[in-house]
């Protein structure tokens, strides 16, 4: 099955630096790769996504990379700034018994802890 | 509005006794799934479902069971509730498995 690695556990940033998260899979059969943020104590919400088909997308000071060759995508954000700090988690998509040429769900990373200092 | 309801939002109980938390999502989706969250492990697959009475085991199914008898429905049972499974659990969906997943609010379980 998917292995899905993240690193690193803890990252403190100034507010106004930029922070990246790095995430690593296994299956080169995965094509689907997105990020969630988890405040705390909330739910994981989507902040990002992408497919395999494309190399690199953008959202507002939001972007995530992905080199298919080397098996791995990254978070980046930009002008970091308070409301950023929580709990992001990468997956990629996986393949199970019926996946039937789509995937059937999402293996996860064991989160990143973005701490962003005043 | 388009939501994911999990019932009960805190749950604490002693070991054997048969509970059901129940996942409800209100957008016509095919796919859900059951997760469980433990500090330093992220977010583990527990079940999922590709649509009516279609399911499958994720990564720690040991303990659960689930049923998916209608669409927008996706119990997650414990028969037999042991203190390893004191977790935090979150009932999610979405139009397949790949595509944005919607979560529900959590479970918080204690199993004493």
């Amino acid at each position: 099955g998917e292995n899905v690695e993240q690193h690193p556990s803890t990252l403190s940033v100034q507010e106004g630096d930029s922070a990246v998260i790095k995430c690593t899979y296994s299956d080169s059969a995965s094509n689907y790769f997105p990020w969630y943020k988890q405040e705390l104590g909330k739910r994981p919400q989507l902040i990002i996504d992408i497919r395999s088909n494309v190399g690199e997308k953008k959202d507002q000071r939001i972007a995530v990379t992905l080199n298919k060759t080397a098996k791995h995508f990254s978070l980046h954000i930009t002008e970091t700034q308070p409301e950023d700090s929580a709990v992001y988690f990468c997956a990629a998509s996986t393949k199970g018994v019926y996946s039937g040429g789509g995937a059937d769900g999402l293996t996860f990373g064991k989160g990143t802890h973005l701490i962003i200092q005043p | 509005e388009a939501q994911v309801t999990q019932n009960p939002r805190y749950l604490i109980t002693v070991t054997g006794k048969k509970l059901t938390v129940t996942c409800s999502q209100n957008m016509n989706h095919e796919y859900m799934s059951w997760y469980r969250q433990d500090p330093g492990l992220g977010l583990r697959q527990i079940y999922y479902s590709m649509n009516v009475e279609v399911t499958d085991k994720g990564d720690v199914p040991e303990g659960y069971k689930v049923s998916r008898k209608e669409k927008r429905n996706f119990p997650l049972i414990l028969e037999s509730p042991s203190p390893n499974q004191t977790s935090l659990y979150f009932c999610a969906s979405s139009p397949t498995g790949t595509d944005e997943q919607f979560f529900g609010p959590g479970t918080r379980l204690t199993v004493l």
